[in-house]
């Protein structure tokens, strides 16, 4: 099956601990994506990469990271400089010269 | 820079009516708009893409519009099913940006009673 796999589902960490957040996509995607929702609110842009090896910041870059050294994967890391970490984080990616984007379902990060 | 609103938070209409939702946006007209839908708890799914330069798509039940002058796109879902029911969230391209970035309204719940 081709798709978007995010891991954890659920996952809970103590204030002031890095977080990794894994998204692994086996549609041979160029540019995948990182969204964080907020109840009641739209998705809003992290970070992305149109390239392996390249990655750009989006809308809500501070106190997050990624890294992109593999077509199929985009990590993101939640940094203990995020002030509001707990939310809904969402992966997606999208193929050249195709707008639509396939999201995975989704890691819900709490922290404590 | 742009802005997307779309027009209610929620939506309640009765089975078998159509349900139409709004998305306005307020700046440049996008050279594509897009429509999603996200059930609770889960990622959005892509339903139907609309260029600037159509007016209206259609995919089995659902139909969206796009209107440049008025600078909105409405989204019709016909024959409404209680399995209609989700958060349907409008999405546009960033117009001058080199990468294929898309910007997404806060969405409406729409809910279909039976």
């Amino acid at each position: 099956d081709g798709g978007i796999t995010q891991s954890p589902k659920y996952l809970f960490r103590k204030e002031g601990q890095n977080v990794t957040l894994s998204c692994e996509q086996n549609l041979n995607h160029d540019a995948m994506y990182w969204y964080r929702q907020d109840p009641g609110q739209g998705l809003r842009l992290i970070y992305y990469s149109q390239i392996v090896n390249d990655f750009q910041k989006g809308d809500i870059a501070e106190g997050y990271s990624v890294s992109r050294e593999k077509k199929e994967s985009f990590p993101l890391t939640v940094t203990s400089a995020q002030k509001n970490p707990t939310a809904f984080y969402l992966c997606a990616s999208s193929g050249t010269g195709v707008n639509e984007q396939f999201f995975g379902p989704g890691t819900r990060l709490t922290v404590l | 820079s742009q802005k997307i609103e779309q027009n209610s938070e929620a939506l309640n209409i009765q089975e078998g009516k159509t349900a139409t939702l709004t998305c306005n946006y307020t700046n440049y007209s996008p050279a594509y708009l897009q429509w999603y839908r996200q059930d609770p708890g889960r990622g959005p799914v892509f339903l139907l893409l609309i260029r600037e330069n159509e007016k209206e798509k259609r995919k089995e039940r659902l139909k969206v519009t796009f209107d440049t002058t008025l600078k909105q796109s409405l989204f019709h879902i016909t024959a409404s099913q209680p399995a209609d029911s989700a958060t349907y969230l409008c999405a546009l391209d960033e117009k001058y940006s080199s990468a294929s970035k898309i910007i997404f309204g806060s969405g409406t719940r729409l809910s279909i009673r039976p």
